[in-house]
């Protein structure tokens, strides 16, 4: 398995729920990324985990929580988002960190 | 993607050769990469370079990196309209990756 998945495809969420995403891979990767993408512009960090450990938080406001529960998934836990939240949320893996990253397909998330 | 630039635009007929540009800042980046992004999609990593190589080709692709101008391109030869898509080029920087803003290839017939 060489590939990153992620569910769901498609969300739409209002202000109020809670909600998750969630990432897989099966490649033995150590390191696994949360990126969020705004139409025509390139994909943003938001946290890295390397060996199911928080490595980097770029300064992501708290109602984005993520999540290592094994060295195969990563979630993000969403709560009480506001309507610039809605983009494309992509998660990544690599062998370790500083190692090339493979992207999932991405999550289209709506905030209305 | 401020530390990593490339031009925005790129309209090239079908069987043609594409050759997008980046300069990016950091003289100790170890790898460069070349992400393709079809709309709708997530990223695809279409090769890399370590730092310490002048070039790489990989059938269709080759990258030329010149480290003492900091510039860094990507030729795909014989150009298909499945090349239509947005090419980002990224730069590996402390655990890192610092994207440029992506060019928008365009396959015209």
């Amino acid at each position: 398995d060489t590939e990153v998945t992620q569910t769901p495809k498609h969300l739409v969420m209002g202000m109020t729920n809670k909600k998750s995403l969630k990432c897989e891979q099966h490649m033995g990767h150590r390191a696994m990324y949360w990126y969020k993408q705004k139409a025509k512009k390139p994909p943003e960090l938001m946290f890295v985990y390397s060996y199911e450990k928080l490595s980097i938080n770029e300064s992501v406001p708290s109602r984005f929580s993520p999540e290592c529960p094994n060295s195969s998934l990563l979630n993000l836990h969403l709560h009480a988002l506001q309507p610039e939240d809605s983009a494309l949320y992509l998660c990544a893996s690599s062998q370790d960190k500083g190692n090339e990253q493979f992207f999932g397909p991405g999550t289209r998330l709506t905030v209305l | 993607g401020e530390d990593v630039e490339q031009s925005l635009f790129l309209s090239v007929r079908e069987g043609d050769s594409s050759v997008i540009n980046c300069t990016y800042t950091d003289s100790s980046s170890t790898y460069l990469y070349w992400y393709k992004q079809e709309p709708g999609a997530g990223l695809q990593l279409l090769t890399y370079i370590f730092s310490n190589m002048d070039m790489k080709q990989d059938q269709r692709l080759t990258v030329l990196l010149n480290k003492k101008d900091k510039h860094l391109s990507l030729r795909i030869a014989d150009t298909q309209t499945g090349d239509s898509a947005i090419y980002f080029c990224a730069e590996l920087e402390f655990d890192k990756l610092s994207f440029g803003a992506g060019t928008t290839v365009t396959v015209r017939a």
